[in-house]
């Protein structure tokens, strides 16, 4: 009965390929986001949904490209993984927008380690 | 320039007295701050939140913190801390008119025995 579940906990690829990370929660939420943590575990917003709209798109790389097949899914395709790619991502969501005082529920996290 | 300060890196706290990991927030209009907690290999749990209200805040695990709106801070705040909460805790502050979460570098929590 895990709120926010994401796909595959753990990724070890190679510089180039192509991988997704995919994320779904089942708690009814409108909103979904992506953040990036790097080593030093900075977090960082990448993107992030409401009502399967884009409402967040940091300036990230064009290769990162989200998609929102219904609200409680938010999948993150990366091309061309380059080394840099290295970090932990998570899929996150919420009621509705923070800005009308929602919070955040994270899951658990996607190790993706580019060799 | 929107931000979040958390200016320890490390706050080590023996088992059974008081602990505080310090937050401070920059932000135009009135703060919706956050903390979350990181477990070794888990993501962010939610602790507590301040929107409105009561200055004092009170989460889970025991933990508490205060929004002082002249000092800006946000500091979390246990009275007596457990070997169990040694973690990393991240304070969050929503920037203005937008709705994005922006975090602090955060705090990692040693509690000795």
């Amino acid at each position: 009965d895990t709120a926010v579940s994401q796909t595959p906990k753990y990724l070890v690829t190679q510089m180039g390929n192509d991988k997704s990370i995919k994320c779904e929660q089942n708690l009814g939420h409108d909103t979904m986001y992506w953040y990036k943590q790097d080593s030093k575990k900075f977090l960082k917003i990448m993107f992030s949904y409401n009502n399967k709209e884009l409402i967040i798109n940091e300036t990230v790389p064009n290769r990162f490209s989200p998609k929102s097949p219904d609200k409680a899914h938010l999948n993150l395709h990366i091309n061309s993984l380059e080394l840099g790619d290295s970090a932990v991502y998570f899929c996150a969501s919420s009621q509705g927008l923070i800005s009308s005082g929602n919070t955040i529920y994270f899951g658990e996290g996607s190790w993706l380690t580019v060799v | 320039a929107q931000s979040v300060a958390q200016p320890e890196d490390q706050v080590n706290v023996a088992e059974g007295n008081p602990l505080t990991v310090k937050c401070t927030y920059s932000v135009s209009g009135n703060p919706y701050l956050f903390w979350y907690v990181q477990y070794p290999n888990r993501g962010l749990q939610f602790l507590l939140k301040y929107i409105t209200g009561d200055n004092l805040v009170k989460g889970s695990y025991g933990f508490e913190a205060e929004f002082n709106k002249s000092q800006t801070s946000f500091h979390l705040k246990k009275p007596s801390a457990l070997v169990s909460d040694s973690a990393l805790y991240f304070c969050a502050v929503r920037t203005t008119n937008t709705d994005k979460l922006i975090f602090g570098t955060g705090t990692r929590l040693q509690v000795f025995p």
